[in-house]
């Protein structure tokens, strides 16, 4: 079974209006780690926001929000005000337990922004 | 910033050559890995290393080996090259391997496109 499960492979959104990206997970450890990348056309990935689970507020960093629902095993990336740049794949991934050293990936979700 | 390159950006190989991947980071990471990206699949981890010398088979190790020597440097070969192995190859770094509180985020490099004819 897929631990981490992306199930929009592509979403076109017009500029500036607000895009949800999906994401569910699957883990029997009480102590896990959300996180979400974002790979641009060059092709490296960069790191948007990181949700904990035994945090209790969801995760905001600028216009990324984390819409983080622990009894659905969701973590859905919420970007505000999308803009042109945000064009990417965007890659969900969890960690489980305290260790660090390995991260499972989604298979992402490629979004289109539209002007 | 941290800062994870890789020897090439695009590489063209052929069948049964041995290949060299190289991925250096300058911020004392212990952790480092190698990736593999194909389309509709994700980022499937090949190996990782969380200090010299070690290193541990990741979800897809067969047909590759890897070397850390250095702590700051983690290479992948490819031993005989096939063309199932042509794919988008990303390296990583992260600080820790086990962490008591909060996130360690990896950083990435630019990727290597490997393409084996």
């Amino acid at each position: 079974a897929q631990k981490i499960t992306q199930t929009q492979p592509g979403m076109f959104v017009q500029e500036k209006e607000a895009v949800t990206l999906d994401c569910t997970y699957d883990t029997s450890d009480p102590s896990y780690g959300l996180f979400w990348y974002k790979q641009p056309s060059s092709g490296e990935m960069i790191f948007l926001i990181y949700q904990g689970s035994y945090d209790q507020q969801n995760a905001t960093e600028g216009r990324y929000s984390l819409n983080f629902q622990k009894a659905r095993k969701s973590a859905n990336l919420v970007i505000s005000a999308s803009q042109l740049g945000d064009s990417a794949m965007y890659f969900c991934a969890m960690r489980e337990g305290a260790r660090d050293d390995k991260i499972i990936f989604g298979k992402g979700t490629r979004l289109h922004i539209l002007p | 910033d941290v800062k994870v390159t890789q020897s090439s950006r695009y590489l063209v190989k052929r069948t049964g050559e041995k290949v060299f991947l190289e991925c250096v980071q300058d911020m004392d990471h212990e952790n480092m890995f190698w990736y593999r990206q194909d389309p509709g699949l994700g980022l499937r981890l090949i190996y990782f290393s969380y200090d010299v010398k070690m290193k541990e088979k990741g979800d897809i190790p067969e047909g590759y080996s890897v070397s850390r020597e250095k702590k700051e440097r983690f290479s992948l070969i490819l031993e005989s090259a096939s063309t199932n192995q042509t794919s988008m190859y990303l390296c990583a770094s992260s600080l820790v391997r086990v962490i008591a509180y909060g996130y360690n985020e990896q950083f990435f490099g630019p990727g290597t496109r490997l393409t084996v004819l």
